[in-house]
């Protein structure tokens, strides 16, 4: 089956300390991103790939790092320089193709203590 | 730029009555919009979507939304709700091209209760 997958669904982490969320994507999809969920916020876009190698900053970028080395994945990395790490964190893919479609994944939820 | 509002963050019904979700954008370009659902602790699921075409879209269980241009408005609709249909709904707005990126109101917590 074709689809998104994140990992682990739950995190736990001491503050000070990085930590990486995974995001898979066997759809052949060009486009990545990862949002941040807090509630009564919405949607926010960290990080976004149109292609591999290369990925543009979103509207919270600060405190965050991803890489695009291979088409069907796209790592988010949260460092110790994010204030509030503590949310849950989606991944979505698309086609590219400009209509704006994406498809998530289904979450994962980080708690910093 | 572009902005979505959904005017309602909380919206509690009784089951089998209407609802509606309102939700209204900004921009200054040609739209592309869709609303999403989101169970509790999943992720986003493509509701339906308006590309082209017909203004009056449909998903495969019974919710409807309206593209309304004059009004800059995508409002979602459901002449029966279940209990099952509680959840937070999204709307969302693209102006496509190469960017393509989706811009998301704050999310409408439907609440059906028996």
């Amino acid at each position: 089956d074709g689809g998104i997958t994140q990992s682990p669904k739950y995190l736990f982490r001491k503050e000070g300390q990085n930590v990486t969320l995974s995001c898979e994507q066997n759809l052949n999809h060009d486009a990545m991103y990862w949002y941040r969920q807090d509630p009564g916020q919405g949607l926010r876009l960290i990080y976004y790939s149109q292609i591999v190698n290369d990925f543009q900053k979103g509207d919270i970028a600060e405190g965050y790092s991803v890489s695009r080395e291979k088409k069907e994945s796209f790592p988010l990395t949260v460092t110790s320089a994010q204030k509030n790490p503590t949310a849950f964190y989606l991944c979505a893919s698309a086609r590219g193709t400009g209509e704006g479609e994406q498809y998530f994944g289904p979450g994962t939820r980080l708690t910093v203590t | 730029a572009q902005s979505v509002t959904q005017l309602d963050s909380q919206v509690p019904v009784f089951e089998e009555a209407p609802v509606e979700l309102r939700c209204n954008y900004s921009s200054s370009v040609s739209v592309y919009l869709f609303w999403y659902v989101q169970y509790p602790n999943q992720g986003l699921q493509l509701l339906l979507k308006y590309l082209s075409g017909s203004t009056l879209v449909e998903s495969i269980n019974g919710f409807e939304a309206e593209f309304n241009k004059s009004q800059t408005s995508f409002h979602l609709r459901k002449p029966s709700v279940h209990i099952s249909d509680t959840a937070e709904y999204f709307c969302a707005v693209s102006a496509g091209g190469s960017q393509g990126n989706l811009i998301f109101g704050k999310g409408t917590k439907l609440s059906v209760k028996p």
